[in-house]
């Protein structure tokens, strides 16, 4: 079955410092991947999307950005941490077919200090 | 753009209640509706899907029903269990309907069932 994993859990950082969180894939090739947020009070807000490796869009200006080097490897990243950075990470995937269903990693909440 | 409302919490109930959790959504395109949830640390999991107006999807006693006219998708349960106690999301497809991974999600809805 397909499987994300997302790490870390949780994760307290400065501003001004960067970031990397991490999320690989098991189960499937070739997925489109995904990186939402959940600020505080709000629903999950779709960040970047990814058709396959090196293919990145952005669906919302911000301070963070993502990379595929790997085909099962998604990153989210950013050089210099913003309060406003603050939330709830989750990362998703999806099979080539459209009849399939997304599936989800068990997120990473952030918290910029 | 796209958007859904969804019931704000927190919901506390006691076990055997019955639970709505409303849900609606902005009515561009054909989009698939659904509901998500996510149990203490884990991630998020498909609870039910419709993907077209007057479908009903069910699972572990859930169910809800994608209504074209209210534009809504309210979850429902007859008989709450502890079990039940998780983060709810709702949640619609994108402009097309045919990407299940790009996703609208609603706040999302805690909900504490107690014995």
């Amino acid at each position: 079955s397909q499987t994300i994993h997302q790490w870390p859990a949780t994760l307290v950082q400065p501003v001004g410092s960067p970031l990397s969180l991490e999320c690989t894939v098991e189960g499937t090739s070739n997925p489109n991947l995904y990186w939402y947020r959940q600020a505080a009070g709000r629903g999950l807000q779709l960040l970047f999307y990814s058709v396959g490796i090196g293919q990145i869009s952005s669906e919302v200006p911000q301070n963070l950005s993502a990379s595929r080097p790997q085909d099962r490897q998604f990153i989210l990243s950013s050089k210099k941490l913003l309060l406003s950075d603050s939330g709830f990470y989750l990362c998703a995937g999806h099979g080539q077919f459209m009849n399939t269903e997304a599936f989800f990693g068990q997120g990473t909440r952030l918290t910029v200090v | 753009g796209d958007s859904v409302t969804q019931m704000e919490g927190p919901v506390t109930l006691s076990e055997e209640a019955f639970l709505t959790i409303n849900c609606t959504y902005t009515a561009t395109g054909y989009p698939s509706l659904f509901w998500y949830v996510q149990y203490p640390g884990e991630g998020l999991q498909l609870l039910l899907k419709a993907t077209k107006a007057d479908d009903k999807g069910s699972n572990k006693g859930f169910e809800a029903t994608y209504r074209k006219e209210t534009t809504s998708f309210h979850l429902e349960k007859g008989s709450v269990q502890v079990s039940d106690s998780a983060v709810y999301f709702c949640a619609r497809s994108n402009a097309g309907g045919t990407s299940y991974g790009k996703l609208t999600f609603g706040q999302g809805t805690i909900l504490t069932v107690h014995p």
